[in-house]
């Protein structure tokens, strides 16, 4: 079966940072561009991050430059997003997902407050 | 960025109706390899998103065939050939031509 398992959310203080991983399992991971996307609290989806197969090329949304970095282990199926200054507006379920967008995790809460 | 802009963003629906959803982007969407990539996703209360159609007409594995896609350029719609009450929850268009990709705000479906 394939399936995307997030993890490493939680509650952290403004300023704080906080690394979430993604476990892949039921498909070759290395074969597939892989994404972070986010939806805060009662609102619409947003795109965060993106990552090439092989890790070579990486995007980001305007809003997260130079604070959050993708990246990826195809040894360990694992994808990850470091999240490092967070803000309020980060607060989210952040999912992890495959291609374009055509498996998605479960998803994992982020909660930035003090 | 590409504006993707939905309506109506509120859609009550009775059983056995058809329902529609147009989705409109501020840029053309045609790639530079001659595809569009414009997808739907629904996302039921509590849960992820699903992706139902990909490259604007094309529905993916295992989403009912009461579901369909058109449009073309700017102009995109789905389509619900008869809605069911599974078929509650909300529904966004996206667009993977250009990065940053982006979503339109979201169509919530419900019973009337």
């Amino acid at each position: 079966e394939v399936q995307l398992v997030e993890s490493g959310g939680g509650l952290v203080q403004p300023g704080g940072s906080l690394r979430l991983s993604c476990a892949a399992s039921g498909f070759t991971f290395s074969s597939h561009w892989m994404s972070w996307v986010r939806q805060a609290p009662g609102k619409g989806l947003e795109w965060v991050a993106n990552i090439k197969q092989e890790g070579s090329e990486k995007d980001y949304v305007d809003s997260v430059k130079g604070r959050f970095t993708i990246s990826r282990d195809n040894a360990k199926n694992s994808l990850y997003l470091q999240m490092n200054s967070l803000r309020a507006e980060d607060t989210a379920v952040y999912y992890c997902t495959r291609g374009l967008l055509n498996i998605w995790g479960q998803g994992t809460m982020v909660t930035v407050s003090s | 960025d590409v504006v993707m802009t939905q309506s109506p963003l509120s859609l009550p629906v009775t059983l056995g109706q058809p329902a529609s959803i147009s989705c409109r982007s501020s840029q053309s969407l045609v790639y530079s390899d001659g595809n569009t990539y414009l997808n739907w996703f629904q996302q039921r209360p509590g849960q992820s998103p699903r992706r139902l159609i990909y490259k604007v007409s094309n529905r993916d594995s295992g989403v009912p065939d009461r579901f369909s896609g058109s449009g073309s350029g700017t102009d995109f719609t789905l389509q619900i050939s008869r809605v069911e009450a599974e078929d509650v929850g909300v529904y966004y268009c996206m667009q993977g031509t250009r990065w940053p990709y982006t979503f339109g705000q979201g169509t919530k479906l419900e019973i009337k």
